[in-house]
């Protein structure tokens, strides 16, 4: 199964780029790379998938290379409302229950 | 935001006894999920449901089981509450299976808070 590995934390300013990493250097064929957003006291929410090279949406970017050993989420222009914990989510491979999530990455957006 | 309720949203129990959490989803989804959080430790699928009456296990689910007699429905029994099992448990939602399917995603309920003393 494939393990994620996320920066336990982030801090950045209002306005800028923010880019999160996650590893998962045994991901598998049949894997596909998803982000959550969560918010304290609240189940986490769809931000982006993707199986590789580029996705993006209206509210993030998903880059992943060709060895897909690796992912950045990419949010443009951050602001304080996007202080959360990111995760990455590898899988579900062969079936559904083969979903590893990373430990989340704690983002924090300064004015 | 889905439908989807999670009751109770929080519970103090003394250990040895059973503790039943349920989820309840307006979605008509056909497929259900229990995690629980702890820190550190990000999401960890207990069990799942592709429909009712039809479960399986996840990544942590001894000490735990389910039951889903109701489109609409997914209980989470811990049979004899335990330390260990003191957590936020989180319930899903995806309109089917993720296996194979792109851009098929999970929808999360509030979350129970559960203190086993």
């Amino acid at each position: 199964l494939a393990k994620t590995t996320q920066p336990i934390s982030m801090d950045s300013y209002e306005g800028q780029e923010v880019n999160i990493t996650c590893s998962h250097n045994n991901i598998a064929t049949n894997d596909y790379i998803t982000w959550y957003q969560q918010f304290p006291s609240q189940g986490p929410r769809f931000i982006i998938q993707g199986y590789k090279t580029k996705v993006t949406n209206e509210v993030a970017s998903l880059f992943i290379p060709a060895d897909r050993k690796s992912s950045t989420l990419s949010l443009p222009r951050v602001s304080l409302s996007d202080t959360a914990v990111y995760y990455c989510l590898v899988g579900p491979g062969e079936s559904n229950y083969q979903l590893i999530w990373g430990a989340g990455t704690k983002l924090i957006i300064k004015p | 935001d889905a439908g989807i309720t999670q009751s109770p949203r929080h519970k103090v129990t003394e250990t040895g006894t059973p503790v039943t959490l349920r989820c309840h989803q307006t979605e008509n989804h056909r497929y259900m999920y229990w995690y629980r959080q702890d820190p550190g430790h990000g999401l960890r699928l207990i069990h799942y449901s592709y429909g009712v009456k039809d479960t399986d296990k996840g990544e942590v689910s001894d000490g735990y089981s389910v039951s889903r007699s109701k489109t609409e429905d997914f209980l989470l029994t811990l049979e004899s509450a335990t330390s260990s099992q003191t957590s936020v448990y989180f319930c899903a939602i995806s309109e089917e299976g993720l296996a194979g399917a792109f851009q098929e995603t999970q929808y999360f309920g509030p979350g129970t808070r559960l203190l086993v003393l």
